[in-house]
């Protein structure tokens, strides 16, 4: 069965620092890899995703990711964080050969401080 | 285009009744897909529906059950509520032809089990 590790729980941060927020699978067969955010009391919103070619990926608010098929990794990363992107981070997989099922990661809550 | 949306927003209920939620999908899309979110075991998937049939399932007691109507309106109903229960439950659309097709989440039911 598929899963997603998200190695830290929590990253505090200073505004204007740059951060990674990891994430690994688990799988031997090709899979589609996405990243959501999640505001407080708020659905979540799709950061980037990865379905094929490029291994780096860009996405909203200044946000990328890279894939790396032989560490299995999908870490996400921001040059220079804001204030406004306090909020909590998913990793999220899915297998090719699935439809409207993504495995989630427990969650990073991201905490940028002035 | 309006987003997904869930009504209702906030629910109490106590052990024992039950409960329905409904989801309202982007327009166009035909695939409904469902989620718990609760702090202890994160976000995990229930089922989902692709024109009126149920096309995935996850790891959830019987209890739980949904049903997609023709105009692609979900819902999601929960009998004899446990206090487990308790968590923001979230659906999320996609156009459901293809593993590549983005899930945009609505802003989820809030439901306590007293």
């Amino acid at each position: 069965a598929q899963s997603v590790t998200q190695l830290d729980s929590q990253v505090p941060v200073f505004e204007e620092a740059p951060v990674e927020l990891r994430c690994n699978y688990s799988s031997s067969v090709s899979v589609y890899l996405f990243w959501y955010v999640q505001y407080p009391n708020q659905g979540l919103q799709l950061l980037l995703k990865y379905l094929s070619g490029s291994t780096l990926v860009k996405g909203i608010n200044g946000f990328e990711a890279e894939f790396n098929k032989s560490q299995t990794s999908f870490h996400l990363r921001k040059p220079s964080v804001h204030i406004s992107d306090t909020a909590e981070y998913f990793c999220a997989v899915s297998d090719r050969g699935s439809q409207g099922n993504l495995i989630f990661g427990k969650g990073t809550k991201l905490s940028v401080k002035p | 285009k309006a987003g997904v949306t869930q009504t209702p927003r906030y629910l109490i209920k106590t052990r024992g009744q039950q409960v329905t939620l409904s989801c309202s999908p982007i327009s166009g899309h035909r695939s409904v897909s469902w989620y718990q979110q609760t702090p202890g075991q994160g976000l995990q998937f229930l089922f989902e529906y692709f024109s009126e049939t149920q096309r995935n399932k996850g790891n959830f007691p019987g209890r739980f059950s949904g049903r997609q109507f023709s105009n692609s309106r979900s819902e999601m109903n929960v009998s004899t509520l446990e206090l487990g229960d308790s968590a923001l439950y979230l659906c999320a659309s996609s156009g459901g032809l293809a593993g590549t097709d983005t899930q945009y989440f609505g802003p989820g039911t809030r439901l306590t089990v007293l």
